[in-house]
């Protein structure tokens, strides 16, 4: 089982719904990051956060907003979500993050599967 | 041009045999190279890194760099059905730490 864990496992909201995206890690790690996988594409990364400060926010539409209270809680807010975003939603964490971070793999969770209707 | 390219496959390999996933990078600067597995309906789990040329082994799994190519590669020895999954190439790209760009990985199914 691993050490990070996502909530829930599946999702279908409509677009004018608000909801959101819970994930839990108890690896001790000082990283956690938000990846996007759709189908036939590669893992998109959304945001990172190291030490509970957001350090990377790829371009991301502000429909997705993510909140990171403690080092070991991350969320992912949802509203107004398009089809297009339907996808599933991937949680990891690391050790650390940032250039001294290369003996610092990622670990996932379990994913969270959006279907947008 | 894609950062980080895999063919999808499928690749299908016998039973007891070497399968053979290679991945191509464009940055020249990657400084981290990783191999993660993927089956279907779970997430990504880590099987190996490489950071500098040549081969690294653990267990059944070979990890293959060479940078000057731009390649890297991932043997698998005595290929089981268990091994049969979606494998994705990431790379760290110039600037360090983990900040990594996948490839759209490799389905590989072994037969029996």
């Amino acid at each position: 089982e691993t050490g990070v864990t996502q909530t829930p496992r599946h999702l279908v909201m409509g677009m004018t719904n608000k909801k959101s995206l819970k994930c839990e890690q108890h690896l001790g790690h000082n990283a956690m990051y938000w990846y996007k996988q759709s189908a036939k594409k590669p893992l998109e990364l959304m945001f990172v956060y190291s030490l509970e400060e957001r350090v990377e926010n790829n371009s991301v539409p502000s429909r997705f907003s993510p909140e990171c209270p403690n080092s070991s809680h991350l969320f992912l807010h949802l509203h107004t979500l398009q089809p297009e975003d339907s996808a599933l939603y991937l949680c990891a964490s690391s050790q650390e993050y940032g250039s001294t971070a290369n003996n610092s793999p990622l670990h996932f969770g379990n994913g969270t599967r959006l279907t947008v209707t | 041009q894609k950062e980080v390219e895999q063919n999808s496959g499928p690749l299908s390999v016998p039973e007891g045999a070497i399968a053979s996933l290679n991945c191509t990078y464009s940055d020249r600067g990657s400084q981290s190279f990783f191999w993660y597995r993927q089956y279907s309906g779970k997430s990504p789990e880590l099987i190996m890194f490489i950071y500098s040329n040549g081969d690294k082994e653990d267990g059944r799994f070979t990890a293959q760099l060479n940078k000057a190519s731009q390649y890297v590669s991932l043997l698998i020895r005595d290929s089981q059905p268990s091994d049969s999954a979606t494998y994705l190439c990431a790379v760290s790209i110039t600037g360090g730490g983990n900040k990594l760009t996948f490839g759209t990985g490799t389905q590989l199914k072994v037969e029996l």
